[in-house]
């Protein structure tokens, strides 16, 4: 079954450490995603990677970072910079990003720092 | 700036029919999509529209119209497993999702 995995499901962590979310998705799709959720508000892009070993910076990538090794693989790392990193965490992939290619949602991790 | 509102929270009872409206304003426009939520999972694609006018799939139905930047989503029949958030999105030039808070619907019997 093709599909988007992001693991683990719930993070706890204290401050001042780094973490790295995992996404992996095996449905061929050159485009991949990371998205903050928080309550009250719609999904706010991090960032976003078009191709292998290329990304982009979101709307708010300030104390996060990426990587695009693989077509398969795009893991979020949180770093002790990011003020407010407790939210939940949703990883997307479409094939392409014109305008009728839909995303496919991964299904989250929910992040506690304290 | 770029902006989707649509409406917090709306109720309405089992086998009726919900309307959820959504109007934005994006930086140029590639299409709008709706997605549903249930609380705490991934979101799933619902709907895209580009062209004015009205896009039928089964139970569920959405509206654009670009000259208004506006857009709504027609549940019929609904059942309790509709329970859910409705989320609107809008393409804007860069072919980037600006996201609405999303609107929970909740369902009584």
């Amino acid at each position: 079954d093709g599909g988007i995995t992001q693991s683990p499901k719930y993070l706890f962590r204290k401050e001042g450490q780094n973490v790295t979310l995992s996404c992996e998705q095996n449905l061929n799709h050159d485009a991949m995603y990371w998205y903050r959720q928080d309550p009250g508000q719609g999904l706010r892009l991090i960032y976003y990677s078009q191709i292998v070993n290329d990304f982009q910076k979101g709307d708010i990538a300030e104390g996060y970072s990426v990587s695009r090794e693989k077509k398969e693989s795009f893991p979020l790392t949180v770093t002790s910079a990011q003020k407010n990193p407790t939210a939940f965490y949703l990883c997307a992939s479409s094939i392409g990003t014109s305008g009728s290619d839909e995303q496919y949602f991964g299904p989250g991790t929910r992040l506690t720092v304290t | 700036g770029q902006n989707i509102d649509q409406p917090t929270e709306m109720t309405a009872t089992e086998g009726a029919i919900v309307q959820i409206n959504c109007t934005y304003q994006t930086s140029g426009f590639n299409g709008l999509f709706w997605y549903q939520q249930h609380a705490g999972e991934a979101p799933t694609f619902l709907s895209y529209n580009v062209l004015d006018g009205l896009e039928e799939k089964g139970r569920f139905s959405s509206f654009l119209s670009r000259s208004k930047g506006y857009s709504y989503l027609l549940l019929k029949e609904l059942q309790m497993k509709d329970s859910a958030s409705y989320l609107c999105a809008g393409m804007d030039s860069n072919y980037q999702l600006i996201w609405g808070a999303g609107t929970k619907l909740i369902i009584k019997p």
